[in-house]
């Protein structure tokens, strides 16, 4: 089965603009979360997203945000963008049931911002 | 802050066994154990996880100690292509399926 497709894979922005990443998770998985990855702080938690409803959240500010919709597809948008996000973004689907299941991760987005 | 503990590099050479370990001492009843496993520049890979019992599948074992505070991962015959960041994770059972990863173990594996 296909997997968990983000799109687009690369992005330049510049300082102040705003950017919508998305991800289409595997067929059925109903759980879709974000990450961060900098080679300073690692691979960094931003939210999780299930059935259309935000379950989690890490710790970063309210310029990053995200949606899910009926389809389980999610976007993330961070808004006035800082030189500090550049970053890869990767997003993983779940099956969303319980603990006793593994992620699966996409390829990622790496946005530069300039 | 991440729950475990791993040593920030490993060599091994090929075709033999990789053994990388991982400690989580405050570890609790229900947490499992995850790795994953990241190749430069992709998305990270699921290997294998468990909650107390040893497990096995196509990809490698799981070696979970009998008190639960450290477990270790073996690649039984490393190839060059298992040359990857290796992450050990305890799933918070309070936090759905957020993973929190740490520094993870660079494994370099040489001819």
């Amino acid at each position: 089965k296909a997997g968990v497709t983000q799109t687009p894979r690369y992005l330049i922005k510049t300082r102040g603009q705003q950017v919508t990443l998305s991800c289409s998770p595997i067929s059925g998985h109903r759980s879709v979360s974000w990450y961060q990855q900098t080679p300073g702080q690692g691979l960094q938690f931003l939210f999780e997203y299930f059935s259309e409803t935000q379950r989690n959240k890490g710790n970063f500010p309210g310029r990053f945000s995200g949606r899910q919709f009926s389809n389980s597809r999610s976007e993330m948008n961070v808004s006035t963008l800082e030189l500090g996000d550049s970053a890869l973004y990767l997003c993983a689907s779940s099956l969303g049931e319980g603990m006793n299941t593994e992620a699966f991760f996409g390829q990622g987005t790496r946005l530069t911002v300039v | 802050d991440a729950k475990t503990t791993q040593p920030p590099s490993m060599d091994c050479a090929e075709g033999r066994a990789a053994n990388l370990p991982c400690n989580h001492s405050t570890i609790s009843g229900n947490e499992y154990v995850y790795w994953y496993r990241q190749i430069h520049s992709q998305g990270p890979q699921y290997i294998i996880h468990g909650l107390k019992n040893n497990e096995t599948n196509e990809m490698a074992s799981l070696i979970i100690t009998e008190d639960r505070k450290s477990s270790t991962l073996i690649l039984p015959h490393a190839t060059l292509r298992d040359t990857a960041v290796y992450y050990c994770i305890v799933r918070d059972d309070n936090a759905g399926n957020m993973l929190t990863f740490g520094g993870g173990t660079r494994l370099m594996v040489k001819p």
